[in-house]
């Protein structure tokens, strides 16, 4: 079945500084990428995603690279601030509606 | 704005009781989705629904029923609690090939 791993399980960065979390995965029929930011107590958000037929995404301070080949793909936060601090989960849709997620990284920025 | 309730926060249930998680969205979408939440394991589906009256196993449903009798609506049911169905559930719903919305979460501890 489909199977998505996501590196590191958690994270400190001083603020200012960029952070960085990868996913692998292992269904190369995967076509679509969500990255969902969970603040303690709330509910995962959708934060930016990108679809199989692009290699980048740049959402303000929030950039996705996919490299379908090696079959990862990866989330870059720059310019890190104390509100980024969260959980983050990465996941793929592979063929149909439903979504395999990763088991989250818990982002922690240093002031 | 899309909103996706859920019936309760928090709810407390003992051993062998029917328990109904109940799941409401007012965007018209036509997938909807039960997942639960655990600390180290991520996001993992129980069950989805692309229709009224449809649905599909997710990874694990085990223990676990759904009914769809409205498009708003989706319910998840415990036939027969444990105490390893302790856990934070998470509803989602989406168009086809969408990006998912979460509801808020209803955690529930079993006794």
């Amino acid at each position: 079945g489909e199977n998505v791993e996501q590196h590191p399980s958690t994270l400190s960065v001083q603020e200012g500084d960029s952070a960085v979390i990868k996913c692998t995965y292992s269904d190369s029929a995967s076509n679509y990428f969500p990255w969902y930011k969970q603040e303690l107590g709330k509910r995962p958000q959708l934060i930016i995603d990108i679809r199989s037929n692009v290699g980048e995404k740049k959402d303000q301070r929030i950039a996705v690279t996919l490299n379908k080949t090696a079959k990862h793909f990866s989330l870059h936060i720059t310019e890190t601030q104390p509100e980024d601090s969260a959980v983050y989960f990465c996941a793929g849709a592979f063929g149909n509606e439903k979504l395999t997620f990763g088991t989250g990284t818990r982002l922690t920025i240093i002031p | 704005d899309v909103k996706v309730t859920q019936s309760s926060r928090y709810l407390v249930k003992r051993t062998g009781e029917k328990v109904f998680l109940e799941c409401v969205q007012d965007m018209d979408h036509e997938n909807m989705f039960w997942y639960r939440q655990d600390p180290g394991l991520g996001l993992r589906l129980i069950y989805f629904s692309y229709d009224v009256k449809m649905k599909e196993k997710g990874d694990i449903p085990e223990g676990y029923s759904v009914s769809r009798e409205k498009k708003e609506r989706f319910s998840l049911i415990l036939e027969s609690a444990s105490t390893n169905q302790t856990s934070m559930y998470l509803c989602a719903s989406s168009y086809p090939s969408g990006s998912q919305f979460f509801g808020p979460g209803t955690r529930l501890t079993v006794l």
